[in-house]
């Protein structure tokens, strides 16, 4: 099942902060992040796992909630570079193997100067 | 270290026709997994290859289907085209495990006539 993502669109200036949320009704084993600029392919941000480890790059923060399959990514004094549409990715436990990512619908990101 | 290519880049078709696609992964990654992406879908998992062997499998009929050299080089086949096979196509490569980043490739647009 997709996971969930909010909200849909955020407009921000540049300076401004955004979270952007992700979740899932099945239990998670691990929540990848995405950037996607129109017309390029999805670049990796972020990879959370159940347990707490964090694996990224880049400026940008997440936390991931395993009791409740959530996960939030945190983007501060953002960039113009950030505009783009953010895509989270899960696995779960029966997903038939780890590498099997459900995405949700993406969140659109438009940061003005 | 070179990044997940695909060709081709571009590919216009006719209904009824096939078509196959190639992705080379990350030098060392050893799984690679397709997605298609459509504005009305969004991203979706079609399949995943380790080891030239299929080990996950989305939802997508038949007509789809893939392989694995063992060089880790993947392709994928779409016999008898439908115009709603148009889409953006995906590969991502992987060392193993879905603890670890996927790597999009830049993505191969069909368009199907």
């Amino acid at each position: 099942q997709q996971p969930v993502q909010s909200p849909q669109a955020v407009i921000l200036r540049e300076g401004e902060d955004a979270v952007i949320n992700c979740s899932s009704s099945k239990a998670l084993y691990s929540v990848h992040w995405y950037r996607q600029k129109h017309g390029e392919a999805p670049v990796f941000l972020m990879i959370l796992l159940k347990g707490g480890e964090q694996k990224g790059h880049d400026k940008i923060s997440a936390s991931f909630n395993e009791k409740k399959q959530q996960s939030s990514l945190y983007l501060t004094a953002s960039q113009l570079s950030y505009s783009g549409t953010y895509f989270c990715g899960t696995t779960t436990y029966f997903s038939g193997g780890y590498n099997k990512l459900i995405f949700g619908a993406g969140t659109r990101l438009a940061v003005h100067p | 270290k070179a990044g997940v290519t695909q060709t081709p880049r571009y590919l216009i078709k006719t209904r009824g026709q096939q078509v196959t696609l190639s992705c080379s992964p990350i030098s060392g990654h050893r799984s690679v997994s397709w997605y298609q992406q459509t504005p009305g879908q969004g991203l979706q998992f079609l399949f995943e290859y380790f080891s030239e062997t299929q080990r996950n499998k989305g939802n997508f009929p038949g007509r789809f289907s893939g392989r694995q050299f063992s060089n880790s080089r993947s392709e994928m086949n779409v016999s008898t085209l439908e115009l709603g096979d148009s889409a953006l196509y995906l590969c991502a490569s992987t060392t193993s495990g879905g603890e670890n980043e996927q790597f999009f490739g830049p993505g191969t647009r069909l368009t199907v006539l």
